[in-house]
């Protein structure tokens, strides 16, 4: 299974655009790059996804290189309630199912 | 909808006990999931269940089984449990778009379970 790498913490301020990169550079052709945050005593929720292409929607934008073995989530204006774990993982193709999380980035958001 | 529901949310236990925690999903999910998380660290996938009738181990499996009872509910059972299995359980659902080949992950809220 193809993996990623993420810092393990970041730290922005409050208003300001953060960018988050993972390193995947295992992966394969047909593998989605997804991002998930994890609030603080929360599950993760689904944040943002892309295959070759920069994505956009109303959390965040993903850019994802052109050898796709990396990619950064963007945030444009950071808040207090996006401080998180955010996770980049890969969804295989097909419906195999095996959905591996590696360890995040932890983002601090400082007023 | 409620989407992911996981029962019991907290549990104590004492070694060598047995319990079973339970998950629903009224989304008409295909793929569901357990996964475990120890504090301060990630997630780690204990097993899954690509669609009824069907499941797989995943990264940590040992100490677990699980049942995809139907298409609705997907259990984890400790049969023999230990202090290492001390952690906070996320169970979570995932419908396939097999015209965008994606799909997204819903989490349930956790059940956070201590083994004395």
């Amino acid at each position: 299974d193809a993996k990623t790498t993420q810092p393990n913490s970041m730290e922005s301020n409050e208003e300001e655009p953060v960018h988050l990169p993972c390193n995947h550079s295992t992966i394969s052709g047909t593998d989605y790059i997804h991002w998930y945050r994890q609030l603080p005593s929360q599950g993760p929720e689904y944040v943002i996804h892309g295959l070759t292409s920069n994505v956009n929607n109303r959390m965040a934008s993903l850019a994802i290189a052109e050898d796709r073995k990396s990619s950064t989530l963007i945030l444009h204006r950071a808040t207090l309630r996006d401080a998180a774990v955010y996770y980049c993982i890969l969804h295989g193709s097909g419906n195999t199912g095996k959905l591996i999380f590696g360890q995040g980035t932890t983002l601090q958001v400082k007023p | 909808n409620a989407g992911v529901t996981q029962t019991p949310k907290f549990q104590v236990l004492k070694t060598g006990q047995s319990m079973t925690l339970q998950c629903a999903q009224d989304m008409n999910h295909n793929s569901m999931y357990w996964y475990r998380q120890d504090p301060g660290m990630g997630l780690r996938l204990i097993y899954y269940s690509a669609s009824e009738g069907t499941t797989d181990k995943g990264e940590v499996p040992n100490g677990y089984n699980v049942s995809r009872l139907n298409k609705r509910e997907f259990s984890l059972r400790l049969e023999s449990a230990a202090p290492s299995q001390t952690s906070v359980y996320f169970c979570a659902s995932r419908a396939y778009d097999r015209l965008l080949n994606t799909g997204e992950l819903f989490f349930g809220e956790g059940s956070r379970l201590t083994v004395l």
